[in-house]
């Protein structure tokens, strides 16, 4: 059964910096790329960025390109999304989504439960 | 905005067929497999029809996909009340080197 369980949510300050991560299961972690959507209160999902199975290639979105790093622990079945220099349009819940294929262009076929963040002074 | 377009919403009585339409561009749907995804109230969202026309395992086949260029949609046949949902279509798009979503539908069942 594949899990992807989310940590490292909460409440941060404008400018402030967050490390998300999702630990894998159920599946080859290495085979596959892996990635962050976001959804903001009471508004649809945004994709955030994706990582190849490899870890070597990366993908952002406009919105978060310069502030926000993926990575990937391939020994220990983990994503990871640093966020740094948060904005109060940040606020939302990220949800890891493992990709169907090694490499980003497929779909996402499975999800976490999604972790809140939240940006406010 | 979206870079999908799809109809904020969208419902029918139990048993009806409900179709939920998703246009985009050449960049996107025209040129890459359209998804869609449901999201049930206060949950995280789930793949429903993968590559056009294709279902998971376990999703029932009152759901079915289509594409035509650049437009894909969506059809739920024999609305039920658990079809409740909001649903996104998404696709990668190869200009802007990520995936898109669109807006989402909410479907309600009358």
């Amino acid at each position: 059964e594949v899990l992807l369980l989310e940590s490292g949510g909460g409440l941060v300050q404008p400018g402030g910096s967050l490390r998300l991560s999702c630990a894998a299961s159920g599946f080859t972690f290495i085979n596959f790329a892996m990635s962050w959507v976001r959804q903001a209160p009471g508004k649809g999902l945004e994709w955030v960025s994706t990582i190849s199975g490899s870890g070597g290639t990366t993908y952002y979105a406009d919105s978060v390109k310069g502030r926000f790093t993926i990575s990937r622990d391939n020994s220990k079945n983990t994503q990871f999304l640093q966020m740094n220099s948060l904005r109060a349009e940040d606020t939302a819940i990220y949800y890891c989504a493992k990709d169907h294929g090694a490499v980003a262009g497929y779909y996402f076929d499975y999800w976490g439960q999604g972790t809140l963040v939240t940006v406010s002074s | 905005q979206s870079v999908l377009t799809q109809p904020p919403s969208a419902s029918g009585t139990p048993g009806q067929r409900v179709t939920i339409s998703c246009s985009g561009s050449s960049s996107n749907i025209g040129s890459n497999t359209v998804n869609w995804y449901q999201q049930l109230p206060g949950t995280a969202p789930k793949l429903l029809i993968y590559n056009k026309s294709q279902r998971p395992s376990g999703v029932p086949d009152r759901f079915s996909g289509s594409k035509s260029g650049t437009s894909a949609s969506l059809a739920i046949s024999g609305l039920q009340s658990e079809d409740e949902a909001d649903y996104y279509c998404a696709a990668w798009d190869g200009s802007l080197t990520g995936y898109v979503f669109g807006s989402g539908t909410k479907v309600t069942v009358l």
